[in-house]
């Protein structure tokens, strides 16, 4: 059972529009959201994240809205560049009673932008 | 660089053979995870370490995985007797974790294991 899912496989923008990536979640435990940037034969790139007692947090040209009620979130890049061209990864976590907030992934999102 | 590193990047080997991978983590963080990505999945836990101690494994951790960060700063990953099922990318993370707190975790580049 897939608790966190991302279910466009791929986007493609023109170089300067809106991207919008998007993520759903079944955990309603999930308290922290983190979306992370991965280029191939890389490890993931920290993104942006936001906790579950706020709806928006912008840094730059990345903002995440989260709708606990809807349980999803959503990565909005404006303006879109060709270096953002990369698989882009949905996780969420909580605490998992042993210590530990284990990330739990969606399959992310290829996100190609068209200069 | 004060980012995560993992060696090697890159592993070939034979089914039934041991490889064995390192991560050092950022200095100061004292939470260390493991996690293993295979081709269109995205990563999935393995391991966790609070300092030296470590506190929770994924039951995708059979028991020929055994993972270590005996002076809780560098930690290894260990496969014994491979098998073309374990060919992946195995990351690293580490984070700065505060009791009760949310953390963010940075992973390293990976090492990716190919298992003939």
């Amino acid at each position: 059972d897939q608790q966190v899912k991302q279910n466009s496989p791929s986007l493609s923008v023109q170089e300067g529009r809106i991207s919008i990536l998007n993520c759903d979640y079944t955990n309603s435990m999930f308290d922290y959201f983190l979306w992370y940037k991965k280029y191939p034969a890389e490890g993931p790139t920290f993104l942006i994240s936001i906790s579950s007692i706020k709806d928006k947090n912008e840094d730059g040209r990345f903002t995440v809205f989260l709708n606990k009620s809807a349980k999803h979130l959503s990565l909005h890049i404006v303006p879109s560049q060709p270096g953002d061209s990369a698989v882009y990864f949905c996780a969420a976590t909580s605490y998992s009673g042993a210590g530990s907030y284990q990330l739990t992934f969606g399959k992310g999102t290829k996100l190609s932008v068209i200069p | 660089d004060t980012g995560v590193s993992q060696n090697p990047r890159h592993k070939i080997t034979k089914r039934g053979q041991n490889v064995t991978f390192r991560c050092d983590p950022i200095s100061e963080h004292n939470r260390l995870y493991w996690y293993r990505q295979t081709l269109g999945q995205g990563p999935e836990f393995l391991t966790y370490f609070q300092n030296e101690a470590q506190l929770e494994k994924s039951r995708l951790l059979s028991d020929r995985f055994s993972a270590e960060r005996p002076k809780g700063s560098f930690s290894t990953l260990e496969i014994q007797r491979t098998e073309q099922g374990d060919s992946a990318m195995y990351l690293c993370a580490s984070s700065l974790g505060e009791w009760g707190g949310q953390e963010t975790q940075y992973f390293g580049p990976g090492t990716r294991l190919l298992v003939l």
